[in-house]
């Protein structure tokens, strides 16, 4: 069945580092993959996607590309801010539109 | 952009009793609206889907008697969490989509039973 493995937290990084938060899915056929950000005491918030092999998704300046030959989608920003402290979420959307959720990595930025 | 609220946000209840919780999507018809549950630390696990007028589809584990779905339009969705325990505490999260867009997830709810 399709699933989402993610690198298990927690991720403790000082501000202006480079992260990278890593994803690795299994899915029949051509899923859309997904990061979703929850920041303390909120909601999920959809914070990229990408829809078919090669695209690249980005926002706030995080950015993931959808490797086919890898089946990875990984998370990566290149200086991450006290405020990026959240936890993210990979996730797939499957043929029958449900989201599958990775387990969830929990980040905080040290000032 | 499209929103989707829950509510409560929070409630605390004896165990026994019955909870709802409405899911709304306040600017768009949600054809389809998905209710997840969220342990501490944990990720999403998705309850069960329900299209608008028609019964809901649960996955594997949950139980329908317990945790009764309604989605009488398209603009709202409950979930009732019957006869409650505590091991029913969780943060109960929504979403909702129209056909072919993404999903939509409304802010959460923090039950717990006492």
């Amino acid at each position: 069945g399709n699933s989402v493995t993610q690198m298990e937290g927690p991720v403790t990084l000082s501000e202006e580092a480079f992260l990278t938060i890593n994803c690795t899915y299994t899915a029949t056929g051509y899923p859309s993959l997904f990061w979703y950000v929850q920041y303390p005491g909120e909601g999920l918030q959809l914070l990229l996607k990408a829809t078919k092999a090669d695209d690249k998704g980005s926002n706030k300046g995080f950015e993931a590309t959808y490797r086919k030959e890898t089946t990875s989608f990984h998370l990566e920003k290149g200086s991450v801010q006290v405020s990026d402290s959240a936890v993210y979420f990979c996730a797939l959307n499957s043929s029958a539109s449900k989201i599958i959720f990775g387990s969830g990595t929990r980040l905080s930025i040290r000032p | 952009g499209a929103v989707v609220s829950q509510h409560p946000s929070r409630v605390i209840c004896k165990s026994g009793t019955s909870v709802k919780i409405e899911c709304r999507s306040l600017d768009f018809q949600a054809t389809t609206m998905f209710w997840y549950r969220q342990f501490p630390k944990q990720s999403l696990m998705l309850m069960a889907t329900s299209n608008e007028g028609s019964k809901a589809t649960y996955e594997q584990g949950v139980e329908k008697d317990k945790f009764l779905i309604n989605h009488a339009s398209l603009t709202l969705s409950t979930l009732t969490v019957t006869s409650a325990h505590p091991e029913d505490s969780s943060f109960y999260i929504c979403s909702a989509r129209q056909t072919g867009t993404p999903h939509v997830f409304g802010p959460g709810t923090r039950l717990t039973v006492l």
